[in-house]
């Protein structure tokens, strides 16, 4: 069955940076577009970035353009979200979702929580 | 960037009573890009409705979506008690997407 299992979250101090990985399984990786989206505690969803399948064009949402990196590994099956110069405002659960229109599969997600 | 606006926030009913949920976009948008879905406490999002209208596998037929244009619709007939959560809207469009901020539905 599909799987995406993310990993990477913890807890950074601004200014910091983390990498977060998505580990899929169960499904052709390299024909999918592929999206973060997050989620901070207690508030609804906001998309962060997209993929396209084969990797050849990314995209961000303007809160963390500049500052994030998507990138993925279709030989590891694995997804990857770089983000340097963390805020707190990015303290979020952070899922990572299959599919480029509407996101028929989610993980699970990975904390990240940036304080001092 | 199109907005999009859900009503009510927040909507308290009984089980057995339907739901209609509401998502409206500040610009036209393609029906094939509007998409529904379900969240319960420390769950991530499950896609429930794509295309405006049709229902994602294995979702039940008390589940339907409708609306074109602007104006969207989530019904949900006869609420069974897992059925009391969080609902989004979700469109795409540049390669992005914008969710609705959310309406609870809620035992009342």
């Amino acid at each position: 069955q599909v799987q995406l299992v993310e990993s990477g979250g913890g807890v950074v101090q601004p200014g910091g940076s983390l990498r977060l990985s998505c580990a899929v399984s169960g499904f052709t990786f390299s024909t999918y577009g592929m999206h973060w989206v997050r989620q901070a505690p207690g508030k609804g969803l906001e998309w962060v970035s997209f993929i396209r399948y084969d990797g050849s064009d990314q995209y961000y949402a303007d809160s963390v353009k500049g500052r994030f990196t998507i990138s993925r590994d279709n030989f590891k099956n694995t997804l990857y979200l770089q983000m340097n110069s963390l805020r707190p405002e990015d303290t979020a659960m952070y899922y990572c979702v299959r599919n480029w229109n509407y996101g028929d599969s989610w993980g699970q997600g990975t904390l990240v929580t940036v304080s001092s | 960037e199109i907005v999009l606006t859900q009503s009510p926030g927040t909507l308290s009913l009984s089980p057995g009573e339907s739901a209609t949920l509401s998502c409206r976009a500040s610009q036209s948008i393609s029906s094939s890009y509007l998409a529904w879905y379900q969240q319960k406490p420390g769950q991530a999002p499950r896609l429930l409705i794509y295309g405006a209208s049709s229902r994602a596998t294995g979702i039940p037929h008390r589940f339907s979506g409708g609306g074109s244009g602007t104006d969207f619709t989530l019904t949900i007939s006869r609420l069974e008690p897992e059925d009391f959560a969080v609902y989004y809207c979700q469109q795409y469009g540049s390669s992005s997407w914008t969710f609705g901020q959310g309406t609870k539905v809620e035992i009342k």
